[in-house]
């Protein structure tokens, strides 16, 4: 079976200190990889998505960068992190190669900036 | 792109009652997700169910794909009930998945 980790599970971070959040997918391959963020309150924003390995879309103009060195590995960035960027995120993975198809998401990282 | 709506914001049941929440969606969709968000945050997969009718114990949902609307049917609440509860859905060429704001359903024993 598919199991997703993400770590670190919690982090406080000062402002402008760099941030390196990172997702892992185990049980399949070739998945499409997502980062979303929950701010305070309720909704989920996407962030960026990766169809495969190199392959970045961003969705939101903002202090953040997504990379993916590995097939089923997905790293969120900063270089100098904003008191914005404060917030729950979310990895998800998805079977690659299809529109229709079912979004599974990890345990998240809670970060807050100070 | 593709407004979500979720309603009711928030509910609050005694134990045992039973609620509906629904989720009405602005455009056709490829992809239709029930999600609860448990209080450490973890998102949990109800339904995958772009149309069509699914039940999983006290849970069921129905989309009315033609009319834009879902709805998700909780039976015999318990107070492990709680949480938010997300519709989301992927509409045309999007890849990703566009949220509601959610309901706050709060089980009361």
């Amino acid at each position: 079976s598919q199991t997703i980790h993400q770590w670190p599970a919690t982090l406080v971070q000062p402002v402008g200190s760099p941030l390196s959040l990172e997702c892992t997918v185990e049980g399949t391959s070739n998945p499409n990889l997502y980062w979303y963020r929950q701010a305070a309150g309720r909704g989920l924003q996407l962030l960026f998505y990766s169809v495969g390995i190199g392959q970045i879309s961003s969705e939101v103009p903002q202090n953040l960068s997504a990379s993916r060195p590995q097939d089923r590995q997905f790293i969120l960035s900063s270089k100098k992190l904003l008191l914005s960027d404060s917030g729950f995120y979310l990895c998800a993975w998805s079977v690659g190669f299809s529109l229709e198809n079912e979004q599974f998401f990890g345990p998240g990282t809670r970060l807050t900036v100070l | 792109g593709i407004q979500v709506e979720q309603s009711p914001p928030d509910l609050i049941l005694q134990e045992g009652a039973n609620s509906t929440l629904r989720c009405n969606f602005s455009d056709s969709v490829n992809n239709l997700q029930w999600f609860h968000q448990n209080p450490w945050g973890q998102l949990i997969n109800l339904f995958y169910i772009p149309s069509g009718t699914k039940q999983n114990g006290r849970l069921s949902a129905t989309t009315v794909a033609t009319e834009r609307y879902s709805l998700l049917y909780i039976s015999s609440s318990q107070t492990t009930d709680s949480g938010v509860y997300f519709c989301a859905v992927v509409s045309g060429s999007a890849r990703q998945l566009t949220f509601g704001s959610g309901t706050q359903l709060t089980v009361l024993p």
